[in-house]
């Protein structure tokens, strides 16, 4: 079964500290995989997709296919991060619905 | 550009009553995608419409949801004989096509509240 595991509900770091969001996945075939995330108020908006591998916000995620993880990561976190955190692979196939993780709520203390 | 958008906002219903939950896609989306998310929970699949056709409905959780999309744009999610476990944000998703991997983007999501 496609399964998604992102280990911490939340996760509390003071800011300028390195921060590391957790994702396991279980899945047949390649899979894409995003994180998306969600700031108070506003909707769900994608930060970065390991295909393109890119840092965005100064974050970025590498996929380890051997530990099937896409662990999201950040040298030297800031408030502006605090939000909710998805780790989300895709269908791979012709319909790319994705598959969510519970999130992390990620909170930047000053 | 506008963005997605979904009406209404919010919705308080009574169980056992009959609701409609709005998405209208960014203009040239041709797939569109209904997720629902309950609370402490991700968002859960429920449906994909590529046009006008429903090309994956197997998230549905029962024959009280349906879904529609008449003319390849907006849609429409009707839940029948509502049950107060329908309580959720149902969230609403477009992408410019699901052949090739494009980004989603999200409405801001109906709150359904079922008394």
């Amino acid at each position: 079964a496609q399964r998604v595991t992102q280990p911490e509900k939340l996760l509390s770091v003071f800011k300028g500290a390195p921060v590391e969001l957790k994702c396991n996945y279980s899945y047949s075939g390649s899979p894409e995989l995003f994180w998306y995330v969600q700031y108070s108020r506003q909707r769900l908006q994608l930060l970065l997709r390991h295909i393109s591998r890119e840092s965005i916000k100064g974050f970025t995620a590498d996929l380890n296919k051997g530990e099937t993880s896409f662990h999201l990561k950040k040298p030297f976190a800031q408030e502006e991060d605090s939000a909710m955190y998805y780790c989300a692979p895709n269908n791979a196939g012709n319909n790319r619905k994705l598959i969510w993780g519970l999130g992390t709520s990620l909170a930047v203390n000053p | 550009g506008a963005g997605v958008s979904q009406t209404p906002s919010n919705k308080v219903t009574e169980k056992g009553k009959y609701v409609e939950l709005r998405c209208d896609p960014i203009s040239g989306h041709t797939a569109l995608y209904w997720y629902r998310q309950s609370l402490g929970q991700g968002p859960e699949f429920l449906i994909y419409f590529q046009g006008t056709g429903a090309a994956d409905d197997s998230g549905l959780p029962n024959d009280r949801f349906f879904a529609v999309r008449p003319e390849g744009s907006v849609s429409t999610l009707k839940i029948q004989r509502t049950e107060r476990g329908d309580s959720a944000v149902y969230l609403c998703a477009s992408s410019f096509t699901s052949g090739t991997y494009n980004e989603q983007f999200f409405g801001p999501g109906t709150r359904l509240t079922v008394l």
